[in-house]
């Protein structure tokens, strides 16, 4: 089992839709929480930290339940400029040392 | 904000060569550093942790005698890929974090490996 699934998609959806991403992960000692955004051929770019208690940055909104080992992320009002690869990113420590876990991403397309 | 810098952005040699990435923190000092592979339609993947003055901790699998980690300063850390072979082909990406506190990984803009 991988340490951190998602769903590859790709989430096919029109303009100011509403899209929900989710992720699950497979370490209980993981610490923290992340969703980066990568585009095509480039470097994965943060784009919010998950908490418990639920953020919100604009249009996005990242939620992680810890007893399910669940993390989601929900973007409303899609732009064409969210057209990108979602990864779920996991934080653990391992003897000393903080690693990140990637998820494989979740493709979106955002269509006129 | 913190910025990480990776050169060269794009490589393509033949197989057999040796190939060198730096990876820089241009406005902060990073303690550690992490290199990491991604092959197409796949994640990323850490290969291993590169830490100022000591030796780098390699992820299983990840051969220490083929990817040879160099960080030797607190701006700098060098991944190289010794005789490469098409296999090795990949999107080599670098990310530092500030020595100070607990802050995020930044990236670098990854280098595009192709071995012919």
């Amino acid at each position: 089992r991988k340490e951190v699934e998602q769903d590859p998609g790709p989430f096919n959806v029109p303009e100011g839709a509403t899209v929900a991403f989710n992720c699950t992960y497979s370490n209980s000692a993981s610490q923290s929480f992340f969703w980066y955004r990568q585009d095509c051929r480039k470097e994965p770019k943060l784009l919010m930290s998950v908490y418990s208690s639920g953020n919100e940055d604009g249009r996005f909104t990242a939620q992680l339940n810890r007893a399910s080992q669940y993390i989601s992320l929900l973007i409303r009002d899609s732009k064409l400029s969210d057209s990108a690869t979602y990864l779920c990113v996991v934080n653990q420590r391992n003897t000393g040392f903080q690693k990140l876990v990637f998820g494989t991403g979740t493709r979106l397309l955002v269509s006129p | 904000g913190a910025v990480v810098s990776q050169h060269p952005s794009w490589v393509i040699c033949k197989s057999g060569t040796s190939v060198k990435i730096e990876c820089r923190s241009l406005d902060f000092q990073a303690t550690t550093m992490f290199w990491y592979r991604q092959f197409p339609k796949q994640s990323l993947m850490l290969m291993a942790t590169s830490n100022e003055g000591s030796k780098a901790t390699y992820e299983q699998g990840v051969e220490k005698d083929k990817f040879l980690i160099n960080h030797a300063s607190l701006t700098l850390s060098t991944l190289t890929v010794t005789s490469a072979h098409p296999e090795d082909s990949s999107f080599y990406i670098c990310s530092a974090r500030e020595a100070v506190g607990n802050q995020p990984q930044h990236f670098g803009d990854g280098t595009r490996l192709s071995i012919l």
